[in-house]
């Protein structure tokens, strides 16, 4: 089975401090996803990675930044935290392709609050 | 623009009862890709089912079925003689596969919380 973990499931931080979520997965997949997910929002889509070192903005970049050093690992940078990017953040990863047909694994979560 | 909506925000059912889900998608793309997910209490979206835009076969699945209708771009997920288990939020997604912005992202709808009372 697909393993997709993330570091922390509860994460409380404090106004203008840096974050990092961790995010691993064990299936040489080439593509790793952040979402955050928000209460009558769904998920939306921070940032995306087709490969090591290479990353593309999804719909809300806006205040993140991503990492991927290697192909296992994609990290999610909170630059500056603000009271609006407490949320409850979602990794996912899948095989290779942005035409592919094949489903995105998601780990369990990390439920982020900044005070 | 591609665009998933889940009219229903909350359903709440008794044990035994059939529930359907409602996922209504917009694309102009002509090749793309459904999915739904279940996230139970745990936090982890559990993969369901994907479907491909040229293929309108109903899918079954022990007490799961979906309706694929192009027609009225609907990919609609009904549980058959629900139980307390299937208590969860579920998502419908949309992939286009080629053109424009949305070319490989997974865009997903508000999410449907469903509670089965037993």
């Amino acid at each position: 089975d697909v393993k997709v973990t993330q570091s922390s499931r509860y994460l409380v931080k404090r106004t203008g401090e840096k974050v990092f979520l961790e995010c691993v997965q064990d299936m040489d997949h080439e593509n790793m996803f952040w979402y955050r997910q928000d209460p009558g929002l769904g998920l939306r889509l921070i940032y995306f990675s087709y490969d090591v070192k290479m990353k593309e903005k999804g719909d809300i970049p806006e205040g993140y930044s991503v990492s991927r050093e290697k192909k296992e690992r994609f990290s999610l940078i909170l630059e500056s935290a603000s009271t609006n990017q407490t949320s409850m953040y979602l990794c996912a990863s899948s095989w290779r392709g942005r035409g592919s047909n094949q489903p995105q694994h998601f780990g369990d979560g990390t439920r982020l609050s900044i005070l | 623009a591609q665009k998933v909506t889940q009219a229903q925000t909350e359903i709440s059912v008794v044990e035994k009862e059939d529930v359907t889900l409602d996922c209504v998608y917009e694309t102009r793309d002509t090749t793309y890709y459904l999915f739904w997910y279940k996230q139970p209490p745990s936090g982890e979206l559990v993969f369901l089912i994907r479907r491909n835009s040229f293929d309108e076969q109903n899918e079954i699945s022990g007490r799961y079925s979906w309706n694929f209708q192009k027609s009225t771009s609907s990919f609609n997920f009904t549980i058959t003689a629900s139980q307390v288990v299937d208590s969860a939020v579920y998502f419908c997604a949309l992939r286009a596969v080629w053109g424009g912005t949305s070319y490989g992202k997974l865009t997903f709808g508000q999410g449907t919380i469903l509670t089965v009372h037993p």
